[in-house]
């Protein structure tokens, strides 16, 4: 059974703040990470595919890195807004290409 | 452009029933993926459809059966239902571009099936 890890499960911002969380996979057999939004009553939302180690993608104030070596993803958020509350669900996808979760992350950004 | 579709929202069944699941996938998609979302869990891949065949499957027992239909849109059905099938169930689409590690997925709504 892959482990994927997702640090903190939840925490508290306030707006303006930045913040950063993790997702926690296994090194070996990587072949792709994925990271969505997921807002509440809303579908999932796909922010990065990622696949290269060391690789960094951004997307407006929302940016990730990968370290593929020691099986870490880092999901950042620059100057949090009440819209960026959801949670983040990172996947990891092995070489047998199925996708899979991990927990969450529940962001609060209070205004 | 409609995104994906899941029908229907929300659903009530008793223990031992079975339940259809649809997915409409994003047009000009051509996969779709199944998921299963317990309480406080993260998603958990159920299957995968390409070209009107299972490409992938999880750690689910055949209980849980698919199909996909030449228009690409894509029926989850349960069998015997027990207590512990009651979750979210989320549909993704994407177009293959390989085995589909890299293909961006697209989520609809979900059903949420609730087992009495």
């Amino acid at each position: 059974i892959l482990n994927v890890e997702q640090s903190p499960q939840s925490l508290h911002v306030q707006e303006g703040d930045s913040t950063n969380f993790t997702c926690s996979f296994p090194s070996s057999n990587f072949y792709a990470l994925h990271w969505y939004r997921w807002e509440t009553a809303k579908s999932p939302e796909a922010l990065f595919v990622m696949t290269l180690n060391g690789d960094e993608k951004k997307k407006g104030r929302i940016s990730a890195t990968l370290n593929t070596k020691e099986g870490y993803s880092y999901l950042y958020i620059k100057g949090s807004q009440p819209e960026d509350s959801a949670t983040y669900l990172c996947a990891f996808i092995g070489s047998n290409y199925k996708l899979t979760f991990g927990k969450g992350t529940l962001l609060t950004v209070n205004p | 452009d409609a995104g994906v579709t899941q029908s229907p929202t929300h659903l009530i069944k008793t223990r031992g029933q079975q339940v259809t699941l649809r997915c409409s996938p994003k047009s000009g998609h051509d996969t779709v993926s199944w998921y299963q979302q317990a309480l406080g869990q993260g998603p958990q891949f159920i299957f995968q459809y390409y070209e009107e065949e299972e490409r992938q499957r999880g750690n689910f027992p055949d209980r849980f059966s698919g199909h996909q239909f030449p228009n690409y849109s894509s029926e989850l059905n349960v069998n015997a239902l027990l207590l512990g099938d009651s979750a979210l169930y989320l549909c993704a689409s994407s177009l293959s571009t390989n085995l589909g590690g890299t293909d961006t997925q697209y989520f609809g709504p979900g059903t949420r099936l609730t087992v009495l």
